[in-house]
């Protein structure tokens, strides 16, 4: 069964550091894709990255990269000089291809420190 | 922008009521899915909808049924409430194999 993996139940991190939120997963298929959401304390679900399994280069949108280790089937999130907008619920998710089921992990919660 | 709309922010409901928590999206997404989400489990997906009037089970189904009788609404309804179906329930819709959109969520309180 296809399982998504997130090790870290809270971070902290320092403002204007980096920081790395880990997500591994498990799947047989050769064919999928990986994303990230965060949540703030508002509750609203806001899509972050994208990376498909084909992918060869590791994916980007700004501040976040995703750090793609297919051989390792882990899918980390990078974020470049933390902000305290970015304290907030992290959830890494992945597609089934072959039914249309998103499956998500237990999140990580990162609160950003002044 | 796409926008998911669920039909409450808030709820509270006595045990054995029936509920039903509306979701409209306005893209003409294909899929459209209802989680729940529980502190330290994660989202885990409840149904889910590829067409109008098709639906799928997802991991936990006990308990629930939805409707889609148009592409834009996804109903999910609870037949008996119980106090361990309070939670917050998250609508999302999506394109075939995109990324998905989400509602604000419902936060269902059962007494």
């Amino acid at each position: 069964a296809q399982k998504i993996t997130q090790t870290q139940p809270g971070m902290f991190v320092q403002e204007k550091e980096a920081v790395t939120l880990d997500c591994t997963y498990d799947t047989s298929d050769q064919s999928y894709g990986l994303f990230w959401y965060k949540q703030p304390s508002s509750g609203e679900m806001i899509f972050l990255i994208y990376q498909g399994s084909y992918d060869e280069q590791n994916a980007t949108e700004g501040r976040y990269s995703l750090n793609f280790q297919k051989a390792r089937k882990s899918a980390n999130l990078v974020i470049s000089a933390s902000q305290l907008g970015d304290s907030a619920m992290y959830f890494c998710a992945m597609r089934d291809t072959g039914t249309y089921k998103y499956i998500f992990g237990t999140g990580t919660r990162l609160k950003v420190l002044a | 922008d796409v926008k998911v709309t669920q039909s409450s922010r808030y709820l509270v409901k006595r045990t054995g009521e029936k509920v039903f928590l509306e979701c409209v999206q306005d893209m003409d997404h294909e899929n459209m899915f209802w989680y729940r989400q529980d502190p330290g489990l994660g989202l885990r997906l409840i149904y889910f909808s590829y067409d109008v009037k098709m639906k799928e089970k997802g991991d936990i189904p006990e308990g629930y049924s939805v409707s889609r009788e148009k592409k834009e609404r996804f109903s999910l309804i609870l037949e008996s409430a119980s106090t361990n179906q309070t939670s917050m329930y998250l609508c999302a819709s999506s394109p075939v194999r995109r990324t998905l959109h989400f509602g604000n969520g419902t936060r269902l309180t059962v007494t």
